[in-house]
């Protein structure tokens, strides 16, 4: 089976622009959740979706957002990019019922801004 | 809010055990996970306790004491592909399932 997947790999944007990430998460799973991981500190948790509804929102700016979509697959905007938003966004997918809440994790996207 | 403590950076040789520890700070507690992450890879999950006691999975073993706000991970037999950040975590239920971080610990196995 394959597991949470994410595009793009890498991505280079300047200061004020805007980007979109994806993920895709393991068949079956309902729940995305996305974090922000800065080099040298933990995935910071930024946003939570279930069936499509957002159940929950970590301490970031309105300029990110995100949505789920039918098939749970899930997309992360930034608008107005600053130089602090250069990080590692993962996605992870799960499937909330389980007892040990684990959380699979996709590779990333390394996004730079310049 | 919540916080995790444990320790930046630790050091091992092959064949030794680490013990890597982790302290928390929550509004309610409903367990705590460790997570391994290789230098650009994603995490991955390696343990969860909920309850008081010591969960043994093959060489990793984790413990929980929910009195004390503390739990450890316990490496043995250290071989070089364990070098990588450990992170504990547990999940905040005010944000759906998400999972709140510690910084991290690097783990540096040398032969």
């Amino acid at each position: 089976d394959a597991g949470v997947t994410q595009s793009p790999t890498h991505l280079i944007k300047t200061r004020g622009q805007h980007v979109t990430l994806r993920c895709s998460p393991i068949s079956g799973h309902k729940s995305v959740s996305w974090y922000q991981q800065v080099l040298g500190q933990g995935p910071q948790f930024i946003f939570q979706y279930y069936e499509k509804e957002e159940r929950g929102r970590g301490n970031f700016p309105d300029r990110f957002s995100a949505r789920q979509f039918p098939n749970y697959s899930s997309e992360l905007n930034v608008n107005a990019l600053l130089l602090g938003d250069s990080a590692l966004y993962l996605c992870a997918s799960s499937t909330i019922k389980g007892g040990n809440n684990e959380q699979f994790f996709g590779p990333g996207t390394r996004l730079t801004v310049l | 809010g919540q916080s995790l403590e444990q320790p930046s950076e630790v050091t091992a040789v092959e064949g030794a055990i680490v013990q890597i520890n982790c302290t928390y700070q929550t509004s309610g507690f409903y367990g705590l996970s460790w997570y391994q992450q290789h230098d650009g890879g994603a995490p991955t999950f390696l343990s969860y306790n909920a309850l008081d006691g010591l969960e043994e999975t093959g060489r990793f073993s984790s413990f929980l004491s929910r009195s004390d706000s503390y739990g450890y991970l316990l490496l043995q037999e250290l071989q070089m592909k364990d070098s990588a950040s450990y992170f504990c975590a547990v999940p905040d239920y005010q944000a759906g399932t998400a999972l709140i971080f510690g910084k991290g610990t690097t783990l540096s196995v040398s032969s």
